[in-house]
C-alpha cells in the first residue's frame, strides 16, 4: 500500500469548515483513498472512501486532485465532538484481505 | 445492526502471565482482524481471521496468537506478558468476502502490563 502524509496537528473553530489535506503521490491506479477518525481512546471510525472521484456523506466530503496524488477530507461544519485524530490510508483492493496501514495522522483540535 | 463488541473492555496483568481476548462482530461479518495501538507505535496489524484461518499476519513474536470460531467471533491471547504488550488491542471486522471492504473497529480492550 503506498505511503501517506498528513499535518501532524491542526486547528479548527468550531462551526467553521475543517479542510485536511493528505499526500499520497505514490499511489497507483487500483489503490483507494480511506480516512478514518480516532476519538481519543476508542476504536477508530470510518469515515469516508474513494478511488477518483469526489465522495461525500452525511459526515464529510472527499476531494480527491485530479492526479490522484492527493486529498482533502472536509467536515463542513466543526463540531467539539469532531476533535480526533484523522488517518488518510491507502489501499488496494486485496479480494477481501484485510490488513490496514495506519500512519500517524492529523490531530484535530475544534476549538469553542 | 449492532457493532463490534470487544471484551473485556479494561485489564490489568503482570509480567509473565497470559491473557485472552473477546471480539464479536458485526453480525454477518466473516472477518475479523486485530491491531495493536501504542503510543511509541500507533496502530499496528497483528492477524487476520477468515472463516475461522489466519490469512494474514504482522510482524509480532509467536507470543501473539489468536483463533477464530464458526460464528466469527475471534479471540486473541497474548502469552507470557511483557511490560511493552502494554496497549490499546482493537478488533475490526468486515465482510471479508472479496473486493474492497470497510472495515469496522470495536472499541479496544486497553491491557495494562505491571
Amino acid at each position: 500500500d503506498a505511503k501517506t502524509t498528513q499535518p501532524p496537528s491542526m486547528d479548527c473553530a468550531e462551526g467553521r469548515a475543517a479542510n485536511l489535506p493528505c499526500n499520497h503521490s505514490t499511489i497507483s491506479g487500483n489503490e483507494y483513498v480511506y480516512w478514518y477518525r480516532q476519538i481519543h481512546s476508542q476504536g477508530p471510525q470510518y469515515i469516508i472512501h474513494g478511488l477518483k472521484n469526489n465522495e461525500t456523506n452525511e459526515m464529510a466530503s472527499l476531494i480527491i486532485t485530479e492526479d490522484r496524488k492527493s486529498s482533502t477530507l472536509i467536515l463542513p461544519h466543526a463540531t467539539l465532538r469532531d476533535t480526533a485524530v484523522y488517518y488518510c490510508i491507502v489501499r488496494v483492493d486485496s479480494g477481501g484481505y484485510q490488513k490496514v496501514t495506519f500512519g500517524t495522522g492529523t490531530k484535530l483540535q475544534v476549538i469553542p | 445492526k449492532a457493532g463490534v463488541t470487544q471484551t473485556p473492555r479494561y485489564l490489568i496483568k503482570t509480567r509473565g502471565q497470559q491473557v485472552t481476548l473477546s471480539c464479536s462482530p458485526i453480525s454477518g461479518h466473516r472477518s475479523v482482524s486485530w491491531y495493536q495501538q501504542t503510543p511509541g507505535q500507533g496502530l499496528q496489524f497483528l492477524f487476520e481471521y477468515f472463516s475461522e484461518t489466519q490469512r494474514n499476519k504482522g510482524n509480532f513474536p509467536g507470543r501473539f496468537s489468536g483463533r477464530q470460531f464458526s460464528n466469527s467471533r475471534s479471540e486473541m491471547n497474548v502469552s507470557t506478558l511483557e511490560l511493552g504488550d502494554s496497549a490499546l488491542y482493537l478488533c475490526a471486522s468486515s465482510s471479508g468476502t472479496g473486493g474492497l471492504d470497510t472495515q469496522y473497529f470495536g472499541p479496544g480492550t486497553r491491557l495494562t502490563v505491571l
